[in-house]
């Protein structure tokens, strides 16, 4: 199974960048793409798709989010940070069988 | 506006089963592989397993193989996980989502519904 490592939290500023890792334990790239999306979630709801494919951004999603990387290493950026972006964030990859996630990176202020 | 609605979850002794239902609207929902993605009580997110547009292919995590069984009927818009042999690690809320779309690069988890809870417990 591929992993992905995630740092547990993150502790920010507000209207400040928040940056977020996601490390995976093998390529994830398929022919140039980057199998590897972003999610959000706050407690009681269901999560949100965010950022597929490395760096584009979801339907509806504010530009405040981006996301880079490739092969291994991916990054979920939020510049700046509202108070409404307070959730736990997780990466996922959907390049094999089983899909997996990070562990998610819950975002505080600091 | 993309909807899944899911139902079916409740509180069953380990050993028992249950069956979860999805019901989708607002998308042709031949057009997307479905799937199943659940999160134990204050953890994390884990896919459960995915099918794809007809229904001929299915794909399970290690843990759920030979105990549940995902199932699309596609002229109801409808998702169905069958869960035999419940175990009380299988105690999590499980989400309905769209999986990979026929027009999509890469499969991804665009839409999800509000979930169900599943408490197995004696």
């Amino acid at each position: 199974d591929i992993v992905l490592t995630q740092s547990p939290a993150l502790a920010v500023s507000l209207e400040q960048r928040a940056t977020i890792s996601c490390k995976t334990s093998q390529n994830v790239d398929n022919y140039g793409i980057s199998y590897m999306h972003w999610y959000q979630q706050k407690p009681g709801q269901q999560p949100k798709l965010l950022i597929y494919e490395g760096s584009n951004l979801a339907s509806g999603i504010p530009a405040r989010f981006s996301g880079s990387g490739s092969g291994t290493d991916f990054t979920l950026t939020i510049d700046p940070v509202e108070a409404d972006d307070i959730a736990t964030y997780y990466c996922q990859q959907s390049k094999d069988y089983p899909y997996t996630f990070g562990a998610g990176t819950k975002l505080e202020l600091k | 506006e993309v909807q899944l609605a899911e139902s079916g979850g409740g509180l069953v002794q380990p050993g028992r089963s249950l069956k979860l239902s999805c019901a989708a609207s607002g998308f042709t929902f031949s057009d997307y592989y479905m799937a199943w993605v659940r999160q134990a009580p204050t953890k994390g997110l884990e896919w459960v397993a995915s099918i794809s547009y007809d229904g001929g292919s299915t794909y399970y995590r290690d843990s759920v193989k030979g105990r549940f069984t995902i199932s699309r009927d596609n002229a109801k818009s409808s998702l169905y996980l069958q869960m035999d042999s419940l175990r009380s690690e299988d105690t999590a809320t499980y989400y309905c989502t769209t999986d990979w779309g026929i027009a999509a690069i890469s499969p991804l988890f665009a839409y999800w519904g509000q979930g169900t809870l599943v408490t197995v417990s004696s």
